[in-house]
């Protein structure tokens, strides 16, 4: 239904290594926002990307980064994972950096567990 | 740096019951908007509110803005099973667009 398409569901990996998680807009959104969920806590904004560039970061470490493609898709790199890294990673998609209107359409997210 | 907080943290309520949210800016908002996150789902877009005073219905859920745009609730009358979830209200976070959200608001309903 083109709506924000994440892979992959669920991750295992082990502390000191490296992730990539991957994100599909909404058809028709231009931007893509990536956010990090505790579990019983509220999506924390880790970056934005828009025209591929980084337009905007919250208060995360810079072994989180990111990529935007031309197509708009998303990539999510994290570097040294730490057992605080585990958390449900969402990715939202939006017009105009949202502000278009409309809100922002989440994917289902990533679940990633750090062992 | 702006925070968005929202009370109360938990609302359990038997069904039929009235329940209401209610979320605090730190500064001023542009806008507000609202998103339910059903357990094991992720947030879905409910509405935006854009200027002050504003009330926005859908069904039995009413959304208002303040006069300040610096507060916003959630009201949800007669409640259902299908309601549970937990509810986050988000405000803009900078003149770039990203959305700072609230800790949410987790509702059980009790049949």
């Amino acid at each position: 239904d083109a709506g924000v398409t994440q892979s992959p569901t669920h991750l295992i990996k082990t502390r000191g290594q490296q992730v990539t998680l991957r994100c599909s807009p909404k058809s028709g959104h231009d931007t893509v926002s990536w956010y990090q969920q505790a579990l019983g806590q509220g999506p924390q904004f880790i970056f934005q990307y828009y025209e591929e560039e980084e337009r905007q970061r919250g208060n995360f470490p810079d072994r989180f980064s990111g990529h935007q493609f031309p197509n708009y898709s998303s990539e999510l790199n994290v570097n040294a994972l730490l057992l605080g890294d585990s958390a449900l990673y969402l990715c939202a998609s939006s017009f105009i950096a949202g502000q278009g209107g409309g809100g922002y359409t989440f994917g289902s997210g990533t679940r990633l567990t750090v062992v | 740096g702006q925070q968005v907080m929202q009370i109360p943290q938990y609302q359990h309520v038997q069904e039929g019951e009235d329940f209401t949210t209610y979320c605090n800016s730190s500064t001023t908002l542009s806008n507000i908007q609202w998103y339910k996150q059903r357990p094991g789902g992720h947030p879905v877009f409910l509405i935006q509110l854009v200027k002050s005073g504003e009330v926005k219905k859908q069904k039995r859920l009413t959304f208002q803005f303040g006069e300040a745009k610096k507060n916003s609730s959630l009201h949800i009358t007669a409640t259902q099973t299908t309601d549970v979830g937990t509810y986050f209200c988000a405000g803009p976070g900078g003149s770039q667009g990203n959305l700072i959200f609230g800790k949410g608001t987790k509702l059980s309903v009790k049949p």
